[in-house]
């Protein structure tokens, strides 16, 4: 059973382009968890989805981010128009078929904005 | 508010015992994590205590947690050099989905 997947594993992008970062859950699980680590900092809750459903999307910058995870396929983190400030490490989690199952984490999508 | 926080940076010897703390400040917390990240790699749950627990025993891993003081400890007996990495606090709290509030983490270097 392989574990939570994330590509790419790092991820250049010029300033105004567009950053998009995928996350495969693993096997069975419905729940995933967007995280985002800034240098030298911990990881700060994005924003939490099931299968076509956003459940909490509270830790999301209000403009330029958008995150869906659809029936089929692996959950999408975009990022519209990336700024400097975006560069970070996107780690995603998923979880069982409890929000109180363990998150497993994958080993997170690096951003660079030049 | 949710808030957690540990001190940055912690060095003990080879074979010695690490203790690293966390602070949190949301009294409705539910479940408290330690999670350890290696270089470049994601988090790994290393073990979890519930709110109404006080401790917890996990081979050479001891978890303390002080409600009262809102305070968790994690020892580490016979620490190894495997055991550098940054450690991280996490609570998840009712009512917010089970999402983890992570502290801003703490490195442990380990000296022979």
């Amino acid at each position: 059973n392989a574990g939570v997947m994330q590509n790419p594993r790092h991820l250049v992008r010029r300033r105004g382009q567009e950053a998009r970062l995928r996350c495969s859950p693993m096997k069975g699980h419905s729940h995933v968890y967007w995280y985002r680590q800034l240098p030298e900092e911990g990881l700060k809750f994005m924003v939490y989805l099931q299968k076509e459903n956003i459940i909490d999307e509270s830790g999301m910058p209000k403009e330029r981010f958008s995150a869906e995870f659809p029936k089929e396929g692996p959950s999408i983190l975009r990022i519209q128009q990336v700024v400097r400030g975006d560069s970070a490490a996107y780690f995603c989690a998923s979880a069982g078929t409890s929000a109180r199952d363990e998150q497993f984490f994958g080993p997170g999508t690096r951003l660079t904005v030049l | 508010g949710e808030d957690v926080e540990q001190s940055l940076f912690l060095s003990v010897r080879e074979g010695d015992s690490s203790v690293i703390n966390c602070t949190y400040t949301d009294s409705s917390s539910t479940y408290l994590y330690w999670y350890k990240q290696e270089p470049g790699a994601g988090l790994q749950l290393l073990t979890y205590i519930f709110s109404n627990m006080d401790m917890k025993q996990d081979q050479r891993l001891t978890v303390l947690l002080n409600k009262k003081d809102k305070h968790l400890s994690l020892r580490i007996a016979d620490t190894q050099t495997g055991d550098s990495a940054i450690y991280f606090c996490a609570e998840t709290t009712t009512g917010t989905a089970s999402k983890l509030t992570f502290g801003t983490g703490t490195r442990l270097q380990v000296t022979l």
